[in-house]
């Protein structure tokens, strides 16, 4: 059975600051996407970033970016120059190729951004 | 509709009473997951549809839990003889097909007193 750890809890950055949130996950698929997913208070989940495990170049996507390192089966997500808005719960989330597994989900990093 | 739309948002039950839960997914999305997020946890898998078939249900933590998509598109989680652990915000999401990325509902809250 696949896992997803995210071994920290809770951080907290100050704004404008970047700040990097840690995510390994245990496998034995070749085939897989990884994802950061962020759920506001609100709840909603929203996607984040996404990475394809074929690929070797790091997702990024604005102020997002992964460092994906597919032999020692981590994933970590950084958020450069941070924003008030970024402060949420994030999932680190694993998902095997063929999709009908559904997600596999850490227990979350609550972010705190400080003004 | 532009969104997956989940329904009731918030819903109290009595320990012993029944309740169902409502999904709207995006139209024309044919992957349907439910998930179960307890406090201060990551989303559990609960169940799989792919059109109106479920193809998966290996995550329904009893045979209280039952799942249908009987049209293919709308979705009902209904929960009988709800007990206190069932309390948990109920997740819906959809995708155009396998492997997609999902688009999560905002979830309905079940508070099991």
């Amino acid at each position: 059975a696949q896992t997803v750890t995210q071994s920290q809890p809770e951080m907290s950055v100050q704004e404008a600051e970047t700040v990097t949130l840690s995510c390994t996950y245990d496998t034995s698929e070749s085939d897989y996407y990884l994802f950061w997913y962020k759920q506001p208070p609100s709840r909603q989940m929203i996607l984040v970033i996404r990475q394809e495990a074929y690929k070797q170049q790091n997702a990024t996507e604005n102020r997002f970016s992964v460092n994906f390192q597919k032999a020692a089966k981590s994933f970590s997500l950084k958020i450069s120059d941070s924003q008030l808005g970024d402060a949420a719960m994030y999932f680190c989330a694993y998902c095997p190729g063929g999709g009908a597994d559904g997600l596999t989900f850490g227990k979350g990093t609550h972010l705190i951004i400080q003004p | 509709g532009a969104g997956v739309s989940q329904s009731p948002r918030y819903k109290v039950a009595k320990r012993g009473q029944d309740v169902a839960l409502r999904c709207d997914p995006i139209s024309g999305h044919v992957s349907l997951f439910w998930y179960q997020q307890a406090l201060g946890q990551g989303p559990e898998f609960l169940t799989y549809f792919q059109n109106e078939a479920q193809l998966d249900k290996s995550g329904l933590p009893s045979d209280r839990f039952f799942a249908e998509r009987p049209e293919g598109s709308v979705s009902t989680l209904k929960i009988q003889r709800t007990q206190q652990e069932d309390s948990a915000v109920y997740l819906c999401a959809s995708s155009l097909r396998p492997a997609n990325v999902l688009t999560f509902g905002a979830g309905s809250r079940l508070t099991v007193l």
